[in-house]
């Protein structure tokens, strides 16, 4: 299995432009979730979906902030406007909802806005 | 929603030493803690879990315990080795989210 794929690996911008971030869950994976990491705030937890709907997007900061999973193998973090305070590395992780399962990371976007 | 606290911080430890990484819980329903290991830039990785009906699980040098009464439980990692140095993770499962612990840097000095 080729585990959880995420692009691009990075990304530089500049501030007030889209950004978008892509993953493709491991196969058969029900479960999908966006983290952001960073040295303050560690890893926070920004949206998950089961069966590709939305469950909780609490953790989503601002309106900026989107995300989308058309279908079981393909999801998307949006950022428009992005500013420089969204420099992170944002992961995709997903896993299977029977019993207690493990959360498999993808290798991250490190995303910096100039 | 969950609450979990992990310390120490930082651990430095001399190669063939033991190293002790401790978490705790606020919220007892959680049935599912796992283990996560991250090394600079790379993505976290399981290393090894215990599900809340176990006490202790051993892979390797690798232990668990889990201490439901007491809601914490422990990484412990024996005849440390250089390569063993990453930031570790600890995480209580609730309901489909997992709560993410502050992460403990560990420091394997050859």
């Amino acid at each position: 299995d080729a585990g959880v794929i995420q692009s691009p690996r990075h990304e530089v911008t500049e501030m007030g432009q889209e950004v978008t971030l892509r993953c493709k869950p491991i196969s058969g994976h029900d479960y999908l979730f966006w983290y952001r990491q960073t040295m303050m705030r560690g890893l926070e937890l920004l949206i998950y979906f089961n069966n590709n709907v939305p469950i909780d997007d609490s953790g989503m900061p601002e309106d900026r902030f989107s995300a989308k999973m058309p279908n079981a193998s393909f999801s998307t973090l949006k950022i428009q406007p992005s500013e420089p305070r969204d420099s992170a590395v944002y992961f995709c992780a997903s896993s299977l909802s029977k019993g207690q399962r493990p959360q498999h990371f993808g290798d991250g976007t490190r995303l910096s806005i100039l | 929603g969950e609450n979990v606290e992990q310390h120490p911080s930082t651990l430095s430890v001399q190669e063939g030493d033991s190293a002790v990484i401790k978490c705790t819980y606020s919220d007892s329903a959680s049935n599912y803690f796992p283990w996560y290991k991250q090394e600079l830039g790379k993505r976290p990785q399981l290393i090894i879990d215990i599900r809340s009906n176990v006490g202790e699980k051993k892979d390797q040098r690798i232990a668990v315990t889990l201490n439901k009464t007491a809601k914490h439980f422990s990484l412990h990692i024996t005849e440390t080795q250089p390569e063993d140095s990453a930031v570790y993770f600890c995480a209580a499962s609730l309901g489909d989210k997992f709560y993410f612990g502050s992460g403990t840097k560990l420091n394997v000095k050859p």
